[in-house]
């Protein structure tokens, strides 16, 4: 039973970095089948997809271009989980974010979901 | 990026009902589409994958049609449980891309 855990702080600044975590139990952040998703859920902007890490004998990403520039997703091997990293946010990123696991683009998989409001 | 839209925003339904939600695609996607259930607080949760290839563990009365551009989602007798917001999802094309969703609320 794959299970997504989610973690980070739900109160970031402007212009400063949102960071979150999700371990993973159940399967490997190495799995050569599987990728490791973003998304994120507001009122304006419905559920969007941000980006993803998967394995397949090497590391790859891929962002959506409405976040790229400003966005990183990597893997850590050694603790089984990845992470988020989301630069220069404003208010507009405030949003519900989710973890995801993907098997061919379908998720199948999501963390509990973290509220970060983007605010002084 | 492929645009997805869904209609209607918002449902009103009984029990019993058979209820119809329909999602366009701003060009083909083939077969390449999905639907998720999302109850409030909760992830969305995989109902129906490749257009009509139902998730294992999901109700019969769950069914998806279509291809190209135009895409059904039916529930042939909605029950209690099913009151939610529902999303289609193409993966036709990255980015993947979802739809605004569909309110099914009590009437």
């Amino acid at each position: 039973q794959v299970q997504l855990q989610q973690s980070g702080p739900g109160l970031v600044k402007p212009s400063q970095t949102l960071s979150l975590t999700c371990a993973i139990s159940g399967d490997s952040v190495s799995n050569n089948i599987a990728a490791w998703n973003w998304i994120r859920q507001s009122p304006s902007r419905g559920l969007e997809w941000l980006g993803r890490t998967y394995y397949r004998s090497n590391w790859y990403s891929d962002y959506a271009v409405s976040v790229k520039g400003r966005i990183t997703i990597n893997a850590d091997t050694s603790k089984n989980q990845f992470s988020l990293q989301l630069n220069s946010v404003t208010p507009e990123d405030t949003a519900v974010y989710y973890c995801a696991r993907d098997h061919d683009s379908l998720f199948q998989h999501w963390g509990q979901g973290t509220l970060v409001t983007v605010s002084p | 990026d492929i645009q997805m839209t869904q209609s209607p925003s918002t449902l009103s339904a009984s029990v019993g009902d058979r209820v119809t939600i329909t999602c366009r695609a701003s060009q083909s996607i083939s077969s390449w589409l999905a639907w998720y259930q999302q109850k409030p607080g909760k992830a969305p949760n995989l109902l129906i994958y490749k257009a009509s290839s139902l998730e294992s563990g999901v109700p019969s009365r769950f069914s998806g049609s279509g291809s190209g551009t135009e895409f059904t989602l039916t529930i042939s007798s909605l029950q209690p449980d099913d009151f939610a917001t529902y999303y289609c999802q193409q993966y036709n094309s990255y980015s993947w891309t979802f739809g605004q969703g569909t309110n099914v609320e009590i009437k």
